[in-house]
């Protein structure tokens, strides 16, 4: 397996614009994470989906972020609009779904908004 | 609730020094213990995990953690760091009562000449 995939790697954008980061999970894993990492406040949960379903995203900073899981192979993490605050590195992470197994984390999508 | 504490945001040893780096716990169940090493510019990648029997787990790099279940904790350690073990390292807990795993704020491992 390829491992969880995330593109993509670097996203320059403006101030305002749409951006929409993407992720493969990992085949047959059934938990997917989105975490956001900045030296500030250090690694983020923002939304985890469990069968394609969010079952919290209570980390989701505001209504300009939203997340989906059309299928158990894609999911996307859209910002809009994108102010200069959202500038991180935004990871995807999938797990087989049992407690006592670790998470996949794919290289990450470094995003900067300008 | 589950949390994680590491202790120590940085720490510096020197280049073939003892490595430890501190991880308590809290978790009104059994847990699930992990460390994740971060090199720069990419994710995490696992280190090792306790989920159940030994005690003493090794992992890749030469690391390994004890789990004391008395003093909640899953401290990583390895013998003689390397200048390549410069990183930053996460240690996680889980549970079957949250299939989620709660993260410690890591600790940037500084090794010196």
């Amino acid at each position: 397996d390829a491992g969880v995939i995330q593109s993509p790697r670097h996203e320059v954008t403006e101030m305002g614009q749409e951006v929409t980061l993407r992720c493969k999970p990992i085949s047959g894993h059934n938990s997917l994470f989105w975490y956001r990492q900045t030296m500030m406040r250090g690694l983020e949960l923002l939304i985890y989906f469990n069968n394609n379903v969010p079952i919290d995203d209570s980390g989701m900073p505001e209504d300009r972020f939203s997340a989906k899981m059309p299928n158990a192979s894609f999911s996307t993490l859209k910002i809009q609009p994108s102010e200069p605050r959202d500038s991180a590195v935004y990871f995807c992470a999938s797990r087989a779904g049992s407690a006592n197994t670790e998470a996949f984390f794919g290289q990450g999508t470094r995003l900067t908004v300008v | 609730a589950q949390s994680v504490t590491q202790l120590g945001s940085h720490v510096s040893v020197s280049e073939g020094a003892l490595v430890l780096l501190r991880c308590n716990y809290s978790s009104s169940v059994p847990p699930y213990l992990f460390w994740y090493v971060q090199y720069p510019n990419q994710g995490l990648q696992l280190l090792l995990k306790y989920t159940t029997g030994a005690t003493l787990v090794k992992g890749i790099n030469g690391f390994e953690a004890e789990f004391k279940k008395s003093e909640t904790s899953f401290h990583l350690t390895k013998p003689s760091a390397h200048m390549s073990d410069a990183a930053e390292y996460f240690c996680a807990v889980s549970d079957n009562s949250n299939y989620q795993l709660i993260w410690g704020a890591g600790t940037k491992l500084i090794i010196k000449p």
